[in-house]
Parts: C-alpha cells; sequence; structure tokens
C-alpha cells in the first residue's frame, strides 16, 4: 500500500516558473526522499532528507520536512523544459525497519512548457 | 556495468504463461528491491534481498510470483501462470548498503510486462 498522498497530482507551469509539490505520509520515519521518472524510465534519486533535518537544498531543488505534521515539500526553482517528469516522495520508516525499504507515494506529474 | 540492468524491456504474455524476469544490479551492492508499478501509480514494494537472502516477501501479491538471488547478485523474478492483473512495469533497485539508516536506490529502468 501507498504511504501517503502527493498533491497536486498534476503540475502544468511554464518555462522559468517554480514549481512546489507537496508530499504527506502517515507513520513515523526515518528519512524521506524525492525521486524523479521520466516517462518509460526507470526512477533517478534526487535528494534525501533526514527526521532531524528541516531544510535542505540542492542545486535547483529545495526540500522541506515537517515531521509534526507528516509532510514535505519539493521546490524547483527556474523549472526548464527538462524537468518535465513524474515526481515521487518515498519514506523509510522509522522505528525498527532493518533494511533501506523505501515506500512510495502516488506522486506528481510535473509539465514544463518551454 | 555502470547501472542496474533489466531484460527484458518489454514483455509480452498470454495469459496463463510463465514469465521471468532478471535484475543485474550494481556491483558489489548488498541490497536488491523488487518493486510493482502500475500505470500512473507509485511503486509498489515487492520483495526484498540482502545478499542471496530474501529477508522481506511480504509485498508478493500471490504465491504465484517468486523471486531469487541465489548468488547474492543477479536476481529473477518469476510470475507462474500469468494474469491480466500482474500487467505492470516490474522495477529492480539495489543499494550498496543495507542498515535500517537508509540510503539512496539505484532503479533499473523496468521490465513492463502486458499479459493479453
Amino acid at each position: 500500500s501507498q504511504q501517503g498522498e502527493e498533491d497536486p497530482q498534476a503540475l502544468s507551469i511554464q518555462e522559468g516558473e517554480n514549481a512546489t509539490m507537496n508530499c504527506s505520509y502517515k507513520t513515523s520515519i526515518n528519512n524521506l526522499q524525492w525521486y524523479r521518472q521520466n516517462s518509460g524510465r526507470g526512477l533517478v534519486h534526487l535528494i534525501l532528507i533526514r527526521s532531524n533535518e528541516r531544510e535542505k537544498h540542492s542545486g535547483r531543488l529545495r526540500v522541506t520536512l515537517d515531521t509534526s505534521k507528516k509532510s514535505s515539500s519539493l521546490l524547483i526553482t527556474a523549472s526548464r523544459a527538462a524537468d518535465t517528469a513524474s515526481y515521487f516522495c518515498a519514506t523509510i520508516g522509522g522505528g525498527g525497519t532493518s533494511y533501506g525499504k523505501l515506500t512510495f507515494g502516488q506522486g506528481t506529474i510535473l509539465t514544463v512548457h518551454p | 556495468g555502470a547501472g542496474v540492468s533489466q531484460s527484458p524491456r518489454y514483455k509480452v504474455a498470454k495469459r496463463g504463461q510463465d514469465v521471468a524476469l532478471r535484475c543485474d544490479p550494481i556491483s558489489g551492492h548488498v541490497s536488491l528491491f523488487w518493486y510493482q508499478q502500475a500505470l500512473g501509480q507509485g511503486p509498489e514494494f515487492l520483495t526484498y534481498f540482502q545478499n542471496e537472502a530474501q529477508l522481506d516477501k511480504s509485498g508478493l501479491p500471490s504465491d504465484r510470483f517468486f523471486a531469487e538471488r541465489p548468488e547474492g547478485s543477479v536476481s529473477t523474478l518469476k510470475i507462474q501462470r500469468t494474469q491480466q492483473e500482474d500487467s505492470a512495469v516490474y522495477l529492480c533497485a539495489s543499494s550498496y548498503g543495507s542498515g535500517s539508516a537508509g540510503g539512496e536506490l539505484f532503479f533499473g529502468e523496468g521490465s513492463r510486462l502486458t499479459v493479453l
């Protein structure tokens, strides 16, 4: 079963605009990761944020984590047409998970128009 | 190779046929995962191997699904007597470690199974 929900399900923007995607989850976590998937391809890891971190940056990506609200957001700044893809959040559960099993959300489909 | 390799990329099977999907993880990666991804959905966990040991198979949908990794490297996911609901993309992922802290998973391109 899916860990949580992503919002919005689809997002359409113009090149140069910022894109924000949100993710909510249900159980305690060890860390939360964001992945990108181009159509018909595998998933590519973007960024990982640990449960004791609140914000993390990587290039044009900014991730926030609010464990009290069990939510995270991914911000892509100055978007490009090449950012068009599906974006998934995934969590690794806290409380005794013995290995790095990821549980994925439903994903957000981002379309960036040139 | 440099990445996770899966074969075949596309498989069409008639209902009732058996299929085998292969995953060649990144060399030296201890952990190997299989996920199933239905159209328009996120990946759903199927099973996990730590080296050759299958430590979690809680996500396998039925006893028609079987996975193995006999020498701790290449893994095969086998589906017996395929049904239409088995149509999906099957993703393999590997990672170097096996600890609870978790880390980045490296995914293959997937095997798209269509059952007619």
